[in-house]
């Protein structure tokens, strides 16, 4: 158990719907990534999150957006989906002093979406 | 998106053989990460390394930060059924908070 969780676990949903995911990092964490993972893909990095702020972006599509909230929790909303957009989406959270880059990134079990 | 060059794709091996695999990139990187990911599940931190020619032994798994700061390996010695799934890279480029993961090794042991 990693320490970082993230409800669902599953999620079903229609084409053209809205999804939240939610995630909670290990306790003590500051920063939140976002990835999304395809089928038999690697792990593409979306976004991330320090202390409530967005830190970095990757390709994330300006149909999702993602926010941290004070007490460090973070969501991924993610809208108009397609049927592309079923994938595993996993959050990860990460020790260390970021200023000096030594961060180690703990992944949480994931969500799977699928739009249907 | 961006992705390191991860190789092998998969690896089929026999039980006690020992694997190894390893990353490259066009760019420094300022850490390297080992993960593995099992079916389903989340990426699981094998080991983390910090500073170039960094050498790092977690049981029977080791891993090195290349000199150049460009790439990374993970070797498994006497490999056991157990050590069935996908090996992750991911690295830092210097000067960024991004991690890029790469592309997978999936790793299959015969007994």
């Amino acid at each position: 158990d990693s320490g970082v969780t993230q409800t669902p676990k599953h999620l079903i949903t229609a084409t053209g719907q809205r999804v939240t995911l939610r995630c909670s990092p290990r306790s003590g964490d500051l920063s939140v990534y976002w990835y999304q993972q395809s089928l038999d893909q690697g792990l593409q990095f979306l976004i991330q999150y320090y202390n409530g702020e967005e830190r970095a972006k990757g390709n994330i599509l300006e149909r999702f957006s993602a926010q941290q909230f004070p007490d460090l929790h973070s969501e991924l909303n993610l809208s108009s989906l397609e049927l592309g957009d079923s994938a595993l989406y996993f959050c990860a959270s990460s020790d260390g002093d970021s200023g000096s880059f030594r961060e180690t990134q703990y992944f949480g079990p994931g969500t799977r979406l699928l739009v249907l | 998106g961006q992705q390191l060059n991860q190789s092998p794709q998969s690896m089929f091996i026999q039980e006690g053989e020992d694997v190894s695999m390893n990353c490259t990139s066009s760019s420094i990187f300022n850490t390297w990460l080992w993960y593995k990911q099992e079916p389903g599940e989340g990426p699981v931190l094998l080991i983390a390394l910090y500073k170039a020619g960094e050498l790092t032994s977690n049981g029977r798994l080791t891993a090195q930060f290349g000199i150049t700061r460009k790439d990374s390996f993970l070797n498994i010695s006497a490999s056991i059924p157990s050590d069935v799934g996908i090996y992750f890279c991911a690295g830092s480029p210097s000067g960024t908070y991004k991690y890029i993961f790469g592309t997978g090794t999936r790793l299959k042991v015969l007994a």
